[in-house]
């Protein structure tokens, strides 16, 4: 079974600086999608960036960047010029690529962020 | 476009009651997914479902039901509820089946007295 780890329970960055949250994953599969989703406290969950591991290159999403690396089973996102309003709970989440799995989101258990003005 | 729907927003129940919670997803999507999530346990699959049929399952006791309708609207259902069922329960819709983005409601605050 797939698993998501989020090693980080809470993170803190002052307004406009850079943050990066870490997410490692196991897994035996050789394709599958990776997701970083933002959970403000309306508890909406908002898809913020998602990378499909056969693409080398690393997605990127306006302030929001991945550092995919898939030897390392390592997901990390990073926020730059870090805003107010991306303050929130971040989860980390692996979703299989094959027929049977297609939907399901294995999640990480989040780190909270705040940003400090 | 409308985004997915959840009813009701908030419930309240006592223990050994029955619930069932409602979720329209965006219109043209055929596949819904639920999601329990709990302070302890976290964000958890309960199943998913494309074109009325249940696709996958998570590990969840046989009193967490679902089902979804010709119009890929879906319920899931709790019967005998207890205390640790108390949970944001999260509904998910996407277009498809393989790949495509889901789109998540805003959630169904259960709390079970």
């Amino acid at each position: 079974a797939q698993t998501v780890t989020q090693s980080q329970p809470e993170m803190s960055v002052q307004e406009a600086e850079t943050v990066t949250l870490s997410c490692t994953y196991d897994t035996s599969e050789s394709d599958y999608y990776l997701f970083w989703y933002k959970q403000p406290p309306s508890r909406q969950m908002i898809l913020v960036i998602r990378q499909e591991a056969y693409k080398q290159q690393n997605a990127t999403e306006n302030r929001f960047s991945v550092n995919f690396q898939k030897a390392a089973k390592s997901f990390s996102l990073k926020i730059s010029d870090s805003q107010l309003g991306d303050a929130a709970m971040y989860f980390c989440a692996y979703r299989s690529a094959i027929f049977q799995g297609a939907q399901k989101l294995v999640f990480g258990q989040g780190t909270r962020l705040t940003i400090n003005p | 476009k409308a985004g997915v729907t959840q009813t009701p927003r908030y419930l309240i129940k006592t223990r050994g009651q029955q619930v069932t919670l409602s979720c329209s997803p965006i219109s043209g999507h055929r596949s819904v997914s639920w999601y329990q999530q709990t302070p302890g346990q976290g964000l958890q699959f309960l199943f998913e479902y494309f074109s009325e049929t249940q696709r996958n399952k998570g590990n969840f006791p046989g009193r967490f039901s679902g089902r979804q309708f010709s119009n890929s609207r879906s319920e899931m259902n709790v019967s005998t509820l207890e205390l640790g069922d108390s949970a944001l329960y999260l509904c998910a819709s996407s277009p498809r089946f393989v790949g495509d983005e889901q789109f998540f409601g805003p959630g169904t605050r259960l709390t079970v007295l």
